[in-house]
């Protein structure tokens, strides 16, 4: 499968542990995106990778979480300290450096808090 | 703030009916809609996607209209399968060089095809 890939796709951890997450984008692509959807929702922006630079994080973004891009391929997402109301799946995204050019998501993470 | 609404959030058909999604964006300078389609447990995947400079476009049964004016786009499914029933995703960015095009996504409609 050459799309994006994450891992694990399940997670359940016990409150206040950390966890983390990875996303491996379509290889030529410079565009990552972390999205998080509840249940019934759309998918909600998190934060945006362009190559290794971390360009935008959303207010939804707390302190606990924190993303990195390390040589512009792979992306991990962590949670530190989780909180019941983290639970939630996360979505990777990547698309290539043009404008206006489709996003393709990865299967996500599904986390689990307990 | 970057909104987006979308209407129904349920919608149920009879195979071989059409189908109609409708939302709405706030900010102006939104210049590309894209629609997503995510089966139960599947990642979102696009069927469809319009720009700012295109009032409608057409792939097979799925066709969308963009109002600018009205910042309206709507996804059109006709002759609708069971293969159909997933929910819909609508979406806009901001794209341009040097924008995010981080995707604002509405809420979702849950489509069901009745065979």
């Amino acid at each position: 499968d050459t799309g994006v890939s994450q891992d694990p796709r399940h997670k359940i951890t016990k409150r206040g542990q950390n966890v983390t997450f990875r996303c491996d984008p379509i290889s030529e692509h410079n565009r990552l995106y972390w999205y998080r959807q509840t249940l019934g929702q759309g998918p909600e922006f998190l934060t945006y990778f362009q190559n290794e630079a971390q360009l935008e994080k959303s207010r939804l973004l707390s302190d606990r979480f924190s993303a990195e891009r390390p040589k512009g391929s792979f992306s991990t997402l962590e949670i530190q300290r989780t909180e019941q109301g983290d639970s939630a799946m996360y979505l990777c995204a990547s698309s290539p450096g043009t404008a206006n050019t489709e996003a393709f998501f990865g299967q996500g993470t599904r986390l689990t808090v307990v | 703030g970057e909104n987006v609404e979308q209407h129904p959030s349920t919608l149920s058909v009879q195979e071989g009916d059409s189908a109609v999604i409708k939302c709405t964006y706030s900010d102006s300078a939104s210049n590309y809609f894209p629609w997503y389609k995510q089966e139960l447990g599947k990642r979102p995947q696009l069927i469809i996607d319009i720009r700012s400079n295109v009032g409608e476009k057409k792939d097979q049964r799925i066709a969308v209209t963009l109002n600018k004016t009205a910042k309206h786009f709507s996804l059109h499914i006709t002759e609708t399968q069971p293969e159909d029933s997933a929910v819909y995703f609508c979406a806009a960015s901001i794209g341009n060089g040097g924008a995010t095009n981080k995707l604002i996504f509405g809420t979702g409609t849950l489509l069901a095809v009745q065979p």
